[in-house]
């Protein structure tokens, strides 16, 4: 079965300081891993996803097989990063079904 | 574009009682998904529809339903409301069907049953 693993339900660093959010995963096949973001008061948005390899607003991921993981990082926090964050599965043969984890919420501190 | 919208913003229900939530996608978007948002078991998918055919279905029970019309718009139905649908309710467009299509949030049904 799916499973998305995100241990740390909450996470305050210094603004500055590095940020690292965790996230795990269980799948059996070829999963497509994806962070979704929601600021406070706005929608669920994607941050990012492995397959584009790509860096948004400073946040990276890389996808490692070996250990099941896909970690969030940032080498500055800065305080607008402050956000609830989930990382999110899917299959290829899901279609849109995706699973999410249970979230990080970030608080980045002055 | 307008993004996704969803109909009503917030609803009270009482148990037994069905209800009927409303989402239009992003105009040219043909997949629609739904999630179930709760404080204890979190984001969990409902189901997908993609060209007015349900391409996936999570693990909810059969009092969960819904369905897509023509211009892509999708209705969710819950029959038989119990204590235990309060929730947020999720709506996610996305031009195709695949992962690889990146979804789009509306704000979400507020769903409250008493």
């Amino acid at each position: 079965a799916q499973r998305v693993t995100q241990p740390e339900k909450l996470l305050s660093v210094f603004k500055g300081a590095p940020v690292e959010l965790k996230c795990n995963y269980s799948y059996s096949g070829s999963p497509e891993l994806f962070w979704y973001v929601q600021y406070s008061r706005q929608r669920l948005q994607l941050l990012l996803r492995h397959i584009s390899r790509e860096s948004i607003k400073g946040f990276t991921a890389d996808l490692n097989k070996g250990e099941t993981s896909f970690h969030l990082k940032k080498p500055f926090a800065q305080e607008e990063d402050s956000a609830m964050y989930y990382c999110a599965l899917s299959g290829f043969d899901y279609g849109q079904n995706f699973v999410f984890g249970p979230g990080t919420r970030l608080s980045v501190l002055p | 574009k307008a993004g996704v919208t969803q109909t009503p913003r917030y609803l009270i229900k009482t148990r037994g009682q069905q209800v009927t939530l409303s989402c239009s996608p992003i105009s040219g978007h043909r997949s629609v998904s739904w999630y179930q948002q709760t404080p204890g078991q979190g984001l969990q998918f409902l189901f997908e529809y993609f060209s007015e055919t349900q391409r996936n279905k999570g693990n909810f029970p059969g009092r969960f339903s819904g369905r897509q019309f023509s211009n892509s718009r999708s209705e969710m139905n819950v029959s038989t409301l119990e204590l235990g649908d309060s929730a947020l309710y999720l709506c996610a467009s996305s031009l195709a069907s695949g992962s690889h299509n990146e979804q789009f949030f509306g704000p979400g049904t507020r769903l409250t049953v008493l």
